[in-house]
């Protein structure tokens, strides 16, 4: 138990499906992030929110819709995906000092898109 | 941006074995995290490394800043230790988000 929860752990959608990934954190933190995990790839960047505020898009296809609507929830809303939008999803948190943070990771919600 | 290269991508022990897995970065970091990766895919923080030497049971790690590396030890491996290791940094401008290695992935047979 990190102090981040994902919710559903297991998605699988069609292709003209609406569907939103939620995550929240219990740890206080005021900085949340999802990252993307695909087979054989290294994690990757999506989005990063620091106090409520988008600061980083990391090149994301507008498909994936963020959403923080505090510093505890973050969500992802997809819409239209793609089979290769595949993936291990995972939001993280921390909080953000002077100097480098550590960061929590969620337990990850896995996507299938058919 | 920063690169992150961590090496061997692969790695088999047998229980009880010692291991070194290594992680090289091309800027100079502010952060520097080792995480592992389990088989349903949640990541645990193992170490937030960002220079010196940390030790946790049967892991260490030392990071080397001037030099842009960082070593992750595991002694006498257990078949638990088995998954994905990842290093992962953030650099010194400000940017507030890890970039993350490829990883290395560990087998330890019984």
């Amino acid at each position: 138990e990190t102090g981040v929860t994902q919710t559903p752990r297991h998605l699988v959608m069609g292709m003209t499906n609406k569907k939103s990934l939620k995550c929240e954190q219990h740890l206080g933190h005021n900085a949340m992030y999802w990252y993307k995990q695909s087979a054989k790839k290294p994690l990757e960047l999506m989005f990063v929110y620091n106090f409520k505020e988008q600061t980083e898009n990391n090149s994301v296809p507008s498909r994936f819709s963020p959403e923080c609507p505090n510093s505890s929830h973050l969500f992802l809303h997809l819409h239209t995906l793609q089979p290769e939008d595949s993936a291990l999803y995972l939001c993280a948190s921390s909080q953000v000092t002077g100097a480098g943070n550590t960061i929590y990771f969620g337990e990850g919600s896995w996507l299938t898109v058919v | 941006g920063i690169q992150v290269e961590q090496s061997p991508p692969d790695l088999i022990l047998q229980e009880g074995a010692n291991s070194t897995l290594r992680c090289n970065f091309s800027d100079s970091v502010n952060n520097l995290q080792w995480f592992h990766q389990n088989p349903w895919g949640q990541l645990i923080n193992l170490f937030y490394i960002p220079s010196g030497t940390k030790q946790n049971g049967r892991l260490s790690a030392t990071t080397v800043a001037t030099e842009r590396y960082s070593l992750l030890y595991i002694s006498s491996s257990q078949t638990t230790d088995s998954g994905v290791y990842f290093c992962a940094v953030e650099q010194d401008t400000g940017r507030r988000a890890l970039t993350f290695g490829s990883g290395t992935r560990l087998q330890v047979q019984p």
